[in-house]
């Protein structure tokens, strides 16, 4: 199936460290979201961008939609333990079906 | 407010047999979502639908069907299962198509 290109694919830090992964894609997306999912459980969203160029912030996370519309990141600055996971952008096509694409997802590893 | 819901959280079913998973929207969210996610990849759109019809379909075979009925709670079914079936069952909610998507817990379907 269809999925972003993420990177990095996994990194292991050092807790308090910042954290910088992102997604790019060849089609253009009129929404961006950045998910975390734990283990057995389902994605929470943690931050959603709906405009080219808009840099948000949700705490220590602080993403970025791309001015191309192809491209996002995301930031996680002063890293703890409980930030390990699994995290995921998802791009919305300008389509009718209104449906998200996913990243491939980037394994985030604290060490304490 | 309650989250998404999805129930059962776990099955285990054998090559040929039907399933039938259900999801509960946020109260207020008229449009569900379902996707598949195969350990260690990303979430895959299965369906879209919005005020009980179809809006979007994935890359999946007819053996996948869905509804969604009037109180905008929806069921995923898999008829003739395989055991490329066994995956995540994700069931996001929104309050329209082009919003921002909640995911519930999943169900984890085990195929034998």
């Amino acid at each position: 199936g269809q999925q972003l290109n993420q990177s990095p694919q996994s990194m292991f830090i050092q807790e308090g460290e910042d954290v910088s992964m992102n997604c790019t894609s060849s089609s253009i997306f009129n929404t961006w979201l950045w998910y975390k999912q734990d283990p057995g459980e389902g994605p929470v969203l943690l931050i959603a961008l709906y405009k080219a160029g808009e840099l948000t912030s949700n705490g220590r996370l602080t993403a970025q939609f791309g001015i191309t519309r192809k491209d996002s990141f995301l930031n996680i600055s002063a890293s703890i333990p409980s930030d390990v996971g699994i995290y995921f952008c998802a791009g919305q096509l300008i389509s009718g079906t209104y449906k998200y694409i996913f990243g491939t997802g980037t394994r985030l590893k604290v060490l304490a | 407010d309650a989250g998404v819901t999805q129930s059962p959280t776990h099955l285990i079913k054998t090559r040929g047999q039907h399933v039938t998973l259900r999801c509960s929207p946020i109260s207020g969210h008229k449009s569900v979502s379902w996707y598949q996610q195969v350990l260690g990849q990303g979430p895959q759109f299965i369906f879209q639908y919005y005020e009980k019809e179809e809006r979007g379909r994935g890359n999946f075979p007819d053996r996948f069907s869905a509804r969604q009925f009037p109180n905008y709670s929806s069921e995923l079914n898999v008829n003739a299962l395989l055991l490329g079936d066994s995956a995540l069952y994700l069931c996001a909610s929104s309050f329209d198509p082009g919003e921002t998507q909640y995911f519930g817990p999943g169900t984890r379907l085990l195929v034998l």
